[in-house]
């Protein structure tokens, strides 16, 4: 399995508080992802990083902040939280884009509250 | 607008018999594609992936088969197996585009013992 953690695996938190989610990797893997997962939705792409300091945005980056500041870990930040970010979020790493698959992260539960 | 579109949303299948997953896509700079698969509580997972210059890949019980033509590939499983209860997701990336890969909405396939 590749080196993936997200952390916190869960949390719950009030409509308007920033809530700070991380991915951390052990891999050394150029690439990284935060998707959230939602029914009827599938995978939605947030933003991700094709490098340190360098992001980009993915189609729902709205209401959503990254920070990438050590190759191994890439922040996502909710800076006032709202109902509709209840999700499951996932990180995910990849060596190359293009012929490279994604490697995910074991997922971390949102509830705002 | 769907880029990558997996029409039906589950599937129930006999164990023993074939589960064909399906997939359709509409951005003909697409030419590579994956299928992940995903247990609840858990990441997706690579399962097997395909190539444009390709019309099948296979791997052990899992045959992705590509029709560019018709823009569509699917995924057959043979023989189903209980373990093999999953959402299931299509995705596909553009070699001359960002190689980000967008995803479907996945299919929740039930192998009934």
């Amino acid at each position: 399995d590749a080196g993936i953690t997200q952390s916190p695996r869960h949390k719950v938190t009030e409509t308007g508080t920033p809530v700070t989610l991380r991915c951390h990797q052990t891999e050394n893997h150029r690439y990284m992802y935060w998707y959230r997962q939602d029914p009827g939705h599938g995978l939605r792409l947030i933003h991700y990083s094709y490098g340190v300091k360098d992001t980009d945005k993915g189609e729902v980056s709205d209401g959503y902040s990254v920070s990438r500041s050590k190759t191994e870990d890439f922040l996502l930040t909710l800076e006032s939280a709202t109902s509709s970010q209840t999700s499951v979020y996932f990180c995910a790493i990849s060596g190359l884009a293009g012929r490279d698959t994604q490697y995910f992260g074991p997922g971390t539960r949102l509830t705002v509250l | 607008d769907q880029q990558v579109k997996q029409n039906s949303p589950s599937l129930s299948v006999q164990e023993g018999r074939i589960s064909i997953l399906n997939c359709d896509y509409t951005n003909s700079m697409f030419d590579y594609f994956l299928w992940y698969k995903k247990y609840p509580a858990e990441g997706p997972t690579f399962l097997i992936s395909i190539s444009s210059i390709k019309d099948k890949n296979e791997d052990g019980r899992f045959t992705v088969f590509l029709n560019k033509s018709a823009k569509h590939l699917s995924l057959h499983i043979v023989p189903s197996q209980p373990g093999d209860s999953a959402v299931y997701f299509c995705a596909a990336q553009a070699s001359g585009g960002s190689y980000i890969p967008t995803f479907g909405r996945g299919t929740s396939l039930i192998v009934h013992p």
